[in-house]
């Protein structure tokens, strides 16, 4: 079974300050990770990806994330907001051996003050 | 061209009306996805088709029937439909159905139920 837990449902930040997203995942196996960006009346984008490899993993339009085992976590970051960045984000986690099926987090709305 | 396509974009229709969503890809893309997306709500999936033969349907009301005539195109067909429906409803295409395969979406159809 598989599960992705995003906390916060919205997340506020000033132009120019540290994005932190934070996605925890639970997984029997090896995980799968991903980051997508969705922005108001659009599809959703992929941002980043993590499969095995350097755990941290570095995306469009500056955001990275790292994944760390120990903690079951995969937080995007981003060290200066945008006003473009305003969007929803959502962490979604497959497992391998199992369904090729993403399970998504409830996402994050990020919001950006000028 | 990474991109998918869907037609229309909005979509307003009675409980009574058939009509039909659209999605299109050329990436050569052998396996498509339909999600519906609440607001607020990350997307869920609805059904899945590998070279054009569907391999998973989430148990969708038979109100909703998908028809995928082609690699490059996955229509889902409306009829009858609740106004609980209405909602965004996301085309994906990725290139197979393995696990480290990325899923492209597209901006989505939105629909009103009245």
């Amino acid at each position: 079974a598989q599960s992705v837990t995003q906390l916060g449902s919205h997340v506020s930040v000033s132009e120019g300050a540290l994005v932190l997203l934070r996605c925890n995942y639970s997984s029997s196996v090896p995980p799968y990770l991903f980051w997508y960006v969705q922005y108001p009346n659009q599809g959703l984008q992929l941002l980043l990806k993590y499969t095995t490899g350097a755990t941290l993993v570095k995306g469009i339009n500056g955001f990275e994330a790292e994944f760390k085992k120990s903690e079951t976590s995969f937080h995007l970051t981003k060290p200066s907001a945008h006003m473009s960045d305003a969007a929803e984000y959502f962490c979604a986690v497959l497992s391998s051996g199992g369904s090729y099926i993403p399970t998504f987090g409830r996402g994050t709305s990020l919001i950006v003050h000028p | 061209d990474t991109e998918v396509t869907q037609t229309p974009k909005h979509l307003v229709m009675g409980m009574t009306n058939k009509k039909s969503l659209k999605c299109e890809q050329h990436m050569g893309h052998r396996a498509m996805y339909w999600y519906k997306q609440k607001a607020k709500k990350p997307p869920e999936l609805m059904f899945v088709y590998s070279y054009e033969k569907l391999s998973i349907n989430e148990s969708v009301p038979s109100r909703f029937s998908p028809e995928c005539p082609n690699s490059s195109l996955l229509n889902l067909h409306l009829h009858a439909l609740q106004p609980e429906d209405s909602a965004l409803y996301l085309c994906a295409s990725s290139r197979g159905t393995g696990l480290q395969e990325t899923q492209y979406f597209g901006p989505g159809t939105r629909l009103l139920v009245l």
